[in-house]
């Protein structure tokens, strides 16, 4: 089946301890991003990738780390996590190509809380 | 820049009634890519739909059909005799392609059918 799948799914931590989020998808997709979803504010780009080891910011990308170091897995890192990044994130796939976007498939989501 | 509003924080509206959800987007590329995703309340992003801005035609799929007019910037949703099943979190999503195909997403509108 192909999916986009997450992990974890709801995580609770505390102020400045080192989490990662991992993304992993089973379509062979070159593209690969994250998103943070906050009420009112629909979703916005955190960082994106658009092949192994190629990645690069998008419209909110402070205090967030990310690699792709192979095709299938993009994970989410917060080297020091505030209360501000207390959302709900989503990692999504893409099979993008040629400047065209196709419809990107997303994971089931990660509700994190930081106190 | 690259905007997408969907005026409409939320919709109720009684079982078997239709129901538009409006999509207004700003964009300066002629060439840009126009998407409806539905978030329900188990809360993974569910994709409905993609159109290109050269194509204009309007869009139906069961109860759902689409209108898309470039003259007013605006790519609408509506669903016709709707059911219980179609409460969720609606997003109209814009991308311009190019390098970062990134989705620039509206804030979303919450559609409540009460039976």
């Amino acid at each position: 089946e192909a999916q986009v799948t997450q992990n974890p799914r709801y995580l609770i931590t505390v102020t400045g301890k080192k989490l990662t989020v991992t993304c992993s998808q089973n379509m062979n997709h070159e593209y690969m991003s994250w998103y943070r979803q906050d009420p009112g504010l629909g979703l916005r780009q955190i960082y994106y990738s658009m092949n192994v080891e190629v990645t690069d910011k998008g419209d909110v990308p402070e205090g967030y780390k990310v690699s792709r170091k192979e095709k299938r897995n993009f994970p989410l890192i917060l080297e020091s996590p505030s209360p501000n990044q207390t959302s709900l994130y989503f990692c999504a796939s893409s099979a993008q190509q040629n400047l065209i976007p196709y419809e990107q498939y997303f994971g089931p989501g990660t509700r994190l809380t930081v106190t | 820049a690259q905007k997408v509003t969907q005026a409409q924080t939320e919709i109720s509206v009684v079982e078997k009634e239709d129901v538009t959800l409006d999509c207004v987007y700003e964009t300066r590329d002629t060439t840009y890519y126009l998407f409806w995703y539905k978030q329900p309340p188990s809360g993974e992003l569910v994709f409905l739909i993609r159109r290109n801005s050269f194509d204009e035609q309007n869009e139906i799929s069961g109860r759902y059909s689409w209108n898309f007019q470039k003259s007013t910037s605006s790519f609408n949703f509506t669903i016709t005799a709707s059911q219980v099943v179609d409460s969720a979190v609606y997003f109209c999503a814009l991308s311009e392609g190019g390098s970062n195909y990134q989705l620039i997403w509206g804030a979303g509108t919450k559609l409540i059918i009460k039976p």
